[in-house]
């Protein structure tokens, strides 16, 4: 297996456009995570899914942001409209189950001008 | 941060020496795992232990877990210049089942 895929690696774009990174998880893990990465905040748990449906969106900073998991080979995460303050990197994590490692992508490098 | 703290913040030693990095955390866990992120990179796991485990070996790696005082910690043995990197310590547990937070890392540096 290639490992958690993202795409795409790096991404600018200006404030007010929508944004969509992308995801593919490792073939048969249930579970799916997007995480924020920032200096200031650290590594933050935005969303999560188990069989495709999403348990705890708790970490979404507000409206803009939303998520989708149409199929277990698939997982979007949506900035619109995205503001500079959304400027971070973005990762995407998989794992089979409750008591295993999580796989991590090689994240996707957001910036908003 | 979502998980709680990790310490120090950052640590600078020599090859050679010992690493210790502690988490603590704030809700009960399932179990607990350790991670290194290399600049730049995702995360890469190193070790997990189960929430009815108190001690974990690999290699030059130990964890210790004191669910008690809701505590972890990272030994790092006979450190190496290629073991400089941040790490993390992440809860798998909380308030969702299933879920996986982070505290804010410790970034350490290994002088040769």
């Amino acid at each position: 297996d290639a490992g958690v895929i993202q795409s795409p690696r790096h991404e600018v774009t200006e404030m007010g456009q929508e944004v969509t990174l992308r995801c593919k998880p490792i073939s048969g893990h249930d579970y799916l995570f997007w995480y924020r990465q920032t200096m200031m905040r650290g590594l933050e748990l935005l969303i999560y899914f188990n069989n495709n449906v999403p348990i705890d969106d708790s970490g979404m900073p507000e409206d803009r942001f939303s998520a989708k998991m149409p199929n277990a080979s698939f997982s979007t995460l949506k900035i619109q409209p995205s503001e500079p303050r959304d400027s971070a990197v973005y990762f995407c994590a998989s794992r089979s189950a409750v008591n295993t490692e999580a796989f991590f992508g090689q994240g996707t490098r957001l910036t908003v001008v | 941060s979502q998980q709680g703290e990790e310490d120090p913040q950052a640590l600078s030693i020599q090859e050679g020496e010992n690493a210790t990095m502690n988490c603590s955390y704030k809700t009960s866990i399932n179990n607990l795992q350790w991670y290194r992120q290399n600049s730049g990179r995702g995360l890469v796991h190193l070790i997990l232990i189960r929430s009815n485990e108190r001690e974990k070996h690999s290699g030059r790696l130990r964890v210790t877990l004191d669910t008690s005082k809701k505590s972890s910690s990272l030994l790092i043995t006979a450190s190496r210049a290629a073991d400089t990197a941040s790490y993390f310590c992440g809860n798998a547990g909380g308030t969702s089942y299933g879920k996986l937070t982070f505290g804010q890392g410790t970034i350490l540096t290994v002088h040769p």
